[in-house]
């Protein structure tokens, strides 16, 4: 079984923190995404990684940065926590490139910034 | 601006019935469309999908719909259960942009016993 682990499930910070949040995936996937899931909105994708040390912007990655040093994690970055952050983050995998590869997803985040 | 309609926001059905989940998108260089569940305190998981060359794809209880022309596409959950309660997204891809998934903005399907 995939196995996407988050390293929180609940985190309240404080405006202008920096925030981290953490994903590690044991299957050796080549893919990964961080998403921010909102109410009527679904999930939107901040930053994905085809693999060790590359990233791509999504949809929306204003206000956030990404790392990927090994090719089993994914870290995002708050760099200065806003209210408008507050939300539930999730944290995908997928094993290769193709449009039809299933994405795993963990069980998410939820990040309260006051 | 959404790329991937979605309605309704919320379902309330009887068990043993249908519950119709509508999509629709712009991009025609979609080619791919799968469906996520999500329970409560749990990630989205694969639950269903469908390539543009096939109207429909049934798997158990659950069925895709696909409109190539309309743009559309639907997932039927039939004799619906309790069970099947759930937070439902559809989403779409295609081969240039690899990977990566446009969401819709989820429907919360509860089913009353």
């Amino acid at each position: 079984d995939v196995k996407v682990t988050q390293s929180s499930r609940y985190l309240v910070k404080r405006t202008g923190e920096k925030v981290f949040l953490e994903c590690v995936q044991d299957m050796d996937h080549e893919n990964m995404f961080w998403y921010r899931q909102d109410p009527g909105l679904g999930l939107r994708l901040i930053y994905f990684s085809y693999d060790v040390k590359m990233k791509e912007k999504g949809d929306i990655p204003e206000g956030y940065s990404v790392s990927r040093e090994k090719k089993e994690r994914f870290s995002l970055i708050l760099e200065s926590a806003s209210t408008n952050q507050t939300s539930m983050y999730l944290c995908a995998s997928s094993l290769a490139s193709g449009s039809t590869d299933t994405q795993y997803f963990g069980p998410g985040t939820r990040l309260t910034v006051l | 601006q959404q790329q991937v309609k979605q309605s309704p926001q919320s379902l309330i059905v009887q068990k043993g019935g249908i519950s119709i989940i509508n999509c629709a998108y712009e991009n025609t260089a979609f080619d791919y469309f799968p469906w996520y569940q999500q329970f409560p305190g749990k990630g989205p998981a694969l639950l269903i999908a469908i390539r543009p060359d096939v109207s429909e794809k049934k798997e158990g209880r659950f069925t895709i719909s696909f409109n190539k022309s309309a743009k559309q596409f639907s997932l039927h959950i039939m004799d619906s259960q309790p069970g099947d309660s759930a937070t439902y997204f559809c989403a779409a891809s295609n081969q240039a942009a690899g990977n990566k998934l446009t969401f819709g903005g989820g429907t919360r399907v509860l089913v009353k016993p």
